[in-house]
């Protein structure tokens, strides 16, 4: 167990449609990641956020937003849902989130995304 | 941008030693190795980090060349459990650059063990 949780395990839903993925780092860490992995692109860095702000942007589409809050807790909302979207979204946490340092991340279990 | 390249996959047997290679021949000054292992259905784990020579833990080793434009991820003795996909990351550690580039995971290299 990393300590990581993320909120829901499975997530089911239609195209056109939006969801909010949830997920709270570890106790003391500031900084959040979140990823996307689908079974043709790999593992995708989408953000990062530190202790409420923008860090670092990845490949996220405009589609896609994500905000941590003053607890630090951090969701993911996905909108628009296209059938491409099915995939496992990650959420990771490190203790600070320097700019540019390669922390270690504790990813959590993942959300399963299938947009039928 | 340091891009990584590794094998798609290696297979070996149980109880051998197990090397995975990755090339980063854009490697800069303050750039880190990390490796991480994932199985299946599960976010990545942390296995080791180094910047050059030779790094050792519990779980692996970490083998980097005084051009540091590869590293190798050892393995000793592997177990059908080791059987996981293995990334390599390179990151930057100061305010000149890194963000996203240190975050790259790819495909990795899918490592299977067989009895």
């Amino acid at each position: 167990d990393s300590g990581v949780t993320q909120t829901p395990k499975h997530l089911i839903t239609a195209t056109g449609q939006r969801v909010t993925l949830r997920c709270s780092p570890r106790s003391g860490d500031l900084s959040v990641y979140w990823y996307q992995q689908s079974l043709d692109q790999g593992l995708q860095f989408l953000i990062q956020y530190y202790n409420g702000e923008e860090r670092a942007k990845g490949n996220i589409l405009e589609r896609f937003s994500a905000q941590q809050f003053p607890d630090l807790h951090s969701e993911l909302n996905l909108s628009s849902l296209e059938l491409g979207d099915s995939a496992l979204y990650f959420c990771a946490s490190s203790v600070l989130g320097r700019k540019g340092v390669q922390e270690t991340q504790y990813f959590g279990p993942g959300t399963r995304l299938l947009v039928l | 941008l340091a891009k990584t390249t590794q094998p798609i996959s290696m297979d070996s047997y149980e109880g051998q030693e197990v090397n995975i290679t990755c090339s980063h021949n854009n490697i800069a000054t303050n750039d880190y190795i990390t490796w991480y292992q994932q199985f299946p259905s599960q976010g990545p784990r942390f296995i080791i980090q180094g910047y050059k020579t030779k790094v050792t833990n519990e779980v692996a080793s970490l083998f980097i060349p005084a051009d540091r434009k590869s590293s190798t991820l050892s393995l000793p003795r592997v177990s059908l459990s080791d059987t996981a996909v293995y990334y390599c990351l390179v990151g930057d550690l100061g305010e000149s650059g890194g963000g996203a580039d240190g975050l790259t995971f790819g495909k990795g290299t899918h490592l299977i063990i067989q009895p």
